[in-house]
């Protein structure tokens, strides 16, 4: 059974940083894109960022752009999402999800909160 | 960027009716790379439909898929209490992949 459980969330201080993970089981990690995506309180779903299945092609919003490092541990079967200097408006619920174009799988979030 | 429009914003049914929701894309959407999930309060995204019209694995078949090129549409054939929820278009033709603003399923 795909698994996936986000952690690491919480509150922040504009300027911040934080890193989120996402624990993956039931398939391996290195042989499937991953994604982030967020959801801000109260509102719709956005594309945060990419890792392709080999790890070497690595895509994000212009919103997050130069801010954010997504990356994955093989020897863990665990993503990472690197986030730095954040903002009020990056506060929002953070899902790691499986990713074949669609997203197949979700993990069950984890809420980050940028405020001061 | 593509843009997804969803309509209505909001629609008012009872269990046992058919709901039809629209999702109105910017440009083309080339291979019909277009999906739906239902996400019901505090929980994550549950993906229903990929590829315009297919039905992701376990999904009952009250839930359909359809349209193509800019016109996709979602459909329940007969709407269960479990149904009632909010539904997210997404495109996966180009980058960035895109999602429209919801669609909410409410009781009447």
């Amino acid at each position: 059974e795909v698994q996936l459980l986000e952690s690491g969330g919480g509150l922040v201080q504009p300027g911040g940083s934080l890193r989120l993970s996402c624990a993956a089981s039931g398939f391996i990690l290195n042989n499937n894109a991953m994604s982030w995506v967020r959801q801000a309180p109260g509102k719709g779903l956005e594309w945060v960022s990419l890792i392709s299945s080999s790890g070497v092609g690595t895509y994000y919003a212009d919103s997050v752009k130069d801010r954010f490092t997504i990356s994955r541990d093989n020897s863990k079967n665990t993503l990472y999402l690197q986030m730095n200097s954040l903002r009020v408006e990056d506060t929002a619920v953070y899902y790691c999800a499986k990713t074949s174009g669609y997203y197949d799988y979700w993990g069950q979030g984890t809420l980050v909160t940028v405020s001061s | 960027e593509i843009v997804l429009t969803q309509s209505p914003g909001t629609l008012s049914l009872s269990p046992g009716e058919r709901a039809t929701l629209s999702c109105r894309a910017s440009q083309s959407v080339t291979s019909n790379y277009l999906a739906w999930y239902q996400q019901k309060p505090g929980q994550a995204p549950r993906l229903l439909i990929y590829g315009a019209s297919g039905r992701a694995t376990g999904i009952p078949d009250r839930f359909s898929g359809s349209g193509s090129g800019t016109d996709f549409t979602l459909t329940i054939s007969r709407l269960e209490p479990e149904d009632f929820a909010v539904y997210y278009c997404q495109q996966y033709s180009s980058s960035p992949r895109t999602f429209g603003q919801g669609t909410k399923v409410e009781i009447k």
